[in-house]
């Protein structure tokens, strides 16, 4: 079975501080996501990678860096948090145009 | 640019009946289409893809069925079950071909 494991379930963080969210698959995918989730608004993709140190840029990237320096771990960052950040934050990894595996996503509160 | 809608927003019925989510896209030309389950607080699990050259994907109660010409998919649930509970997602291909875009959601509730 594909696993993708984020790094912390729930994360309370102030304003202004650098926060770290980690993603890890273990199935040698290309490609992997991030996205945000919030109500009424739906899942928002922020950035996503294809293959290791590339990425792109997807719809709502503002205020947020991604890094990939291996293939089975992309990290997002967020360099200065703000308080519109508090947010569900959501990884993904797939092969090629095959479905995308989620992992359980990271509840985050900038306070 | 692509855009995915989902009717109904939210869904309530008893126990054992059959029921039909529906997704449309804007953009018929599509070469899959994905359908989730999110549990409250939870990340995705993948239900069901259907290429485009397929018309209907089944897995156990569920069966996914994809019309590109009218830019529609219906997910049909049969024998629902309190366990089935959860938000349904449907998602296209954008303008990367990795990158999907959703729906809003139906969530669906299952009373026993």
């Amino acid at each position: 079975d594909v696993k993708v494991t984020q790094s912390s379930r729930y994360l309370v963080k102030r304003t202004g501080e650098k926060v770290f969210l980690e993603c890890v698959q273990d199935m040698d995918h290309e490609n992997m996501f991030w996205y945000r989730q919030d109500p009424g608004l739906g899942l928002r993709l922020i950035y996503f990678s294809y293959d290791v140190k590339m990425k792109e840029k997807g719809d709502i990237p503002e205020g947020y860096s991604v890094s990939r320096e291996k293939k089975e771990r992309f990290s997002l960052i967020l360099e200065s948090a703000s308080t519109n950040q508090t947010s569900m934050y959501l990884c993904a990894s797939s092969y090629g145009d095959e479905t995308q595996y989620f992992g359980p996503g990271t509840r985050l509160l900038v306070l | 640019k692509q855009e995915v809608t989902q009717i109904p927003a939210a869904l309530s019925v008893p126990e054992g009946e059959n029921l039909v989510l529906n997704c449309s896209f804007t953009d018929s030309a599509i070469y899959n289409l994905q359908w989730f389950r999110q549990d409250p607080g939870k990340g995705l699990t993948s239900l069901l893809l259907i290429q485009s050259s397929q018309r209907e994907q089944t897995s156990g109660r569920l069966n996914a069925s994809l019309d590109k010409s009218s830019g529609r998919s219906t997910l049909y649930i049969a024998a629902s079950q309190p366990g089935d509970s959860a938000t349904y997602l449907c998602a296209v291909p954008g303008e990367y071909g990795n990158k999907l875009v959703f729906g809003a959601g139906t969530i669906l509730r299952v009373k026993s």
